[in-house]
């Protein structure tokens, strides 16, 4: 069974600080991870999907790097901005579904 | 372009009242997903369906009933909600392997 851990649960950060989360997960055997941001009362918004020959993928101020013979990914988020104040949830697929993280609830402080 | 909606966006029901959440994507995606989200449980999958004409059950399907109408829509119906179904609802599609949300129906059973 596929397990998907994120760690830390949350994270209070000054502006302009660069943002580490981290997403484990316990089958590597996996074709792709996705990254998502969710703002309360939201729905979620796809950030990064990383496929499971690439070792990173880039978007802007965000890059997320897949390790999978660790079972691990992190999403890197450079300079952060209060705007960037979200959960940010990985998922990876686990037979028909997406197995989710719990989420990293993230505050930049101005 | 309006990706996937949900209507609708709130909902109080009392126990034992029918009612079903609509889901309709405009992107042309084979899959289509439910998912409820709660407090401490993250996400679950309730349905699934892979193409047009075929659903099948996620993690969490007992209490609720899917139809995938065309490819465009896929409704989920509580037949008679309870306490227990208080949560909110997700709809998602998919394509090569990415998921995209809707904002999400919020429920409350009294």
């Amino acid at each position: 069974k596929q397990e998907v851990t994120q760690i830390p649960a949350a994270l209070s950060v000054p502006e302009g600080e660069n943002l580490v989360l981290n997403c484990s997960f316990t089958d590597s055997a996996i074709y792709n991870l996705q990254w998502f941001r969710q703002d309360p009362g939201k729905g979620l918004t796809s950030l990064l999907l990383i496929q499971s020959s690439q070792r990173e993928q880039t978007s802007g101020r965000l890059n997320a790097s897949l390790d999978k013979s660790s079972g691990r990914s992190t999403l890197y988020i450079a300079a952060s901005q209060p705007g960037d104040s979200a959960t940010y949830l990985c998922a990876v697929p686990n037979d028909y579904k997406l197995s989710f993280g719990a989420g990293t609830t993230v505050t930049v402080r101005a | 372009n309006a990706g996937v909606t949900q209507t609708p966006k709130f909902q109080v029901l009392k126990t034992g009242q029918s009612m079903t959440l609509q889901c309709a994507q405009d992107m042309n995606h084979n899959s289509m997903y439910w998912y409820r989200q709660d407090p401490g449980m993250g996400l679950r999958l309730i349905y699934y369906s892979a193409s047009e004409g075929t659903t099948d059950k996620g993690e969490v399907p007992n209490g609720y009933n899917v139809s995938r109408l065309n490819k465009r829509e896929f409704s989920l119906r509580l037949e008679s909600a309870a306490p227990s179904q208080t949560s909110v609802y997700f709809c998602a599609s998919a394509f090569a392997g990415e998921l995209f949300f809707g904002e999400g129906s919020r429920l409350t059973v009294l």
